[in-house]
């Protein structure tokens, strides 16, 4: 299996732009997050999603970001408008979760974000 | 929610010498996991070890779950093992992370 893919690897915008992230999750799992790395806030988990399904979306941290997951193959992390403060590393990660059992999150390789 | 605790915040070795990092949490949790995150950004899940003791090569790591604390061994360290390694647990179905440790191995 090629694990979790991202895209963009790196992303540079100005403020006030539309940024989207993307991930394709390990084929089979059916638990899907992304996750926000900053110096400042370490690495936090803005939502996670259950058979496409928003479970959790607490950490997300204002109305500019959302995030659909349309299939089990696919999942967006869109930020309008982006601000200087977005700028991060976001990652993906994906696990099959099931009850009672290993529950491994297994991570993509992240986006760089700047927003000038 | 649960609070994560990782210690020590930073760590310089020689390489070949050994080192032990600690992990406290604050509340029961259903699972733990150990990542290391290389010099590149990638992270690589270590360990899936919501208890008892596993090993994998130079590595091992424990977790005394009704102590609440975990510790990830390196052992005959060597410069590729330089990075920040990560503690994160599950309470039902999210991960909360520590602030890592961050480890450089010198030749």
């Amino acid at each position: 299996d090629a694990g979790v893919i991202q895209s963009p690897r790196h992303e540079v915008t100005e403020m006030g732009q539309e940024v989207t992230l993307r991930c394709k999750p390990i084929s089979g799992h059916n638990s899907l997050f992304w996750y926000r790395q900053t110096m400042m806030r370490g690495l936090e988990l803005l939502i996670y999603f259950n058979n496409n399904v928003p479970i959790d979306d607490s950490g997300m941290p204002e109305d500019r970001f959302s995030a659909k997951m349309p299939n089990a193959s696919f999942s967006t992390l869109k930020i309008q408008p982006s601000e200087p403060r977005d700028s991060a590393v976001y990652f993906c990660a994906s696990s099959l979760f099931e009850a009672g059992g290993s529950s491994t999150q297994y991570f993509g390789p992240g986006t760089r974000l700047l927003v000038l | 929610g649960i609070q994560v605790e990782q210690s020590p915040p930073d760590l310089i070795l020689q390489e070949g010498a050994n080192s032990t990092l600690r992990c406290n949490f604050s509340d029961s949790v259903n699972n733990l996991q150990w990542f290391h995150q290389n010099p590149w950004g990638q992270l690589i899940n270590l360990f899936y070890i919501p208890s008892g003791t596993k090993q994998n090569g130079r590595l091992s790591a424990t977790t005394v779950a009704t102590e609440r604390y975990s510790l990830l061994y390196i052992s005959s360290s060597q410069t590729t093992d330089s990075g920040v390694y990560f503690c994160a647990v599950r309470r039902y179905s999210t991960l909360t992370f520590g602030k890592g440790t961050m480890l450089l191995v010198s030749p």
